[in-house]
């Protein structure tokens, strides 16, 4: 089992409607997780962290975590064009003091 | 611009010449990550380094790469005698505290490509 999974895509999502974006770890005791955004041909953008359960919201972006099912969640309210990009999720290892990302989503939406 | 700097942002190189891939983090962050991504996939972790020290360096391979964060001047990333495989981009990343406790910051990355 990878550390870090998220479904590759691709995801496509109607301009307007919320996209979401899902991630599985294995590590239980993992603490901090990310949200990177990253455009082809470009650097990851950190959008979102999140540290305890529930909901942080963030304009319009709203991160979800659930430490007893570990999985981390992004939902992006009101898609527009330019969220099109490869959504990486990124998983603090515990004790290792290094970040485990996911292979990434693709996320398209469509005008 | 205070972000992560990493140069340069394109390198070619033909097999067996050596790769020096340079990063200079966010002011004020003592913490560098080194990252390898390749088309189409995710990041994968190489190392990770604090002033004068390698910390981890569990994800870079044994033979051919090495990494410093030197006291004065900018990590380095060295790759010798390269070969087609190691084309990819590098990223660095630079962090405040260490990894989990602060959120890393990612340079534009360098896109080596091997003749």
């Amino acid at each position: 089992q990878k550390e870090v999974e998220q479904n590759s895509g691709p995801l496509s999502v109607p301009e307007g409607a919320i996209a979401s974006l899902n991630c599985t770890y294995s590590d239980r005791v993992s603490q901090s997780f990310f949200w990177y955004r990253q455009y082809s041909g470009k650097s990851p953008e950190l959008i979102m962290s999140i540290y305890s359960n529930g909901d942080k919201e963030d304009g319009r972006f709203t991160a979800q975590l659930n430490k007893a099912s570990q999985y981390v969640s992004l939902l992006i309210r009101d898609s527009q064009p330019s969220d099109s990009a490869t959504y990486l999720c990124a998983v603090e290892i515990q004790g290792a003091q290094k970040l485990v990302f996911g292979q990434g989503t693709r996320l398209t939406i469509n005008p | 611009n205070a972000g992560v700097m990493q140069n340069p942002r394109h390198l070619v190189r033909r097999r067996g010449q050596e790769a020096r891939l340079r990063c200079s983090p966010v002011k004020g962050h003592s913490h560098v990550y080194w990252y390898r991504q390749l088309p189409e996939e995710g990041l994968k972790f190489m190392v990770y380094l604090q002033k004068e020290n390698i910390i981890d360096e569990s994800g870079m391979p044994k033979e051919r790469f090495s990494a410093e964060f030197p006291k004065e001047g900018p990590s380095i990333l060295r790759i010798q005698q390269v070969v087609r495989g190691d084309s990819a981009a590098y990223f660095c990343a630079s962090s405040e505290g260490m990894a989990g406790n602060q959120p890393q910051h990612f340079g534009d990355g360098t896109r080596l490509s091997i003749l």
